[in-house]
């Protein structure tokens, strides 16, 4: 079945770039995304990228997607304290279901 | 203010009660999701419904029921049949657009005494 697999931590000093990495599995995906999610709180869409696109640019965030290599990652620009929060991957095939992957937790370091 | 509300932010309950958490979207949004988040695991899908009167059965339904009566609402009903019903609870909706995205909801923690 569709899987999607992120690593768990990533830790960065506060003012470096964060780069968090996803893979998945599905190849018909059409929409991919990056959610942010606070302690105690719901998931914030943070951006997404259509599947026939390979880099999109907003503000700090670039997302980069490998279509051939399933792998997707965002990449956060002079990182700060109030990044630091759990950040999810998540897929969307044909349909309306959604796979999610387990989210990466970046801490930010002072 | 267009948005989803889920009620109650907390919510306990004694093992072998039933208990049921309340979404609640003014976005006019079609379809409708419950999802389980557990530490490290992250969003599992329990149901979801695409139309009112409709809903089907997620990843891990077992033990969970809902229903769709109106557009705007999609409650879920933990039965006691739920072994380790201690989750945060999430409730989001969709419609196809620009972003083709799923809208949260602010979540309900639950835990069971």
């Amino acid at each position: 079945g569709e899987d999607v697999e992120q690593s768990l931590f990533l830790s960065v000093r506060e003012g470096d770039s964060s780069v968090i990495n996803c893979t998945y599995t599905d190849s018909s995906s059409t929409y991919l995304y990056w959610y942010k999610q606070e302690p105690g709180a719901g998931l914030q869409l943070l951006t997404y990228i259509f599947s026939n696109m390979d880099m999109k640019q907003d503000q700090r965030l670039t997302v980069l997607l490998n279509k051939k290599d399933k792998h997707l990652s965002l990449r956060i620009a002079d990182t700060q304290t109030g990044d630091s929060a759990i950040y999810f991957c998540a897929e969307r095939g044909y349909g309306q279901n959604f796979v999610f992957g387990p989210g990466t937790r970046l801490s930010v370091l002072p | 203010d267009g948005g989803i509300t889920q009620s109650p932010k907390y919510l306990f309950r004694k093992e072998g009660q039933n208990v049921t958490l309340s979404c609640e979207q003014n976005l006019n949004h079609d379809a409708m999701y419950w999802y389980r988040q557990d530490p490290g695991q992250g969003l599992r899908l329990i149901y979801y419904s695409q139309i009112v009167n409709d809903f089907q059965k997620g990843d891990i339904a077992e033990g969970y029921s809902v229903s769709r009566e109106k557009k705007e609402s999609f409650p879920l009903t933990v039965t006691s049949a739920q072994k380790n019903p201690t989750a945060f609870y999430l409730c989001a909706t969709w419609t196809s657009g620009s972003t083709d995205t799923q809208y949260f909801g602010p979540g309900t923690r639950l835990t069971v005494l």
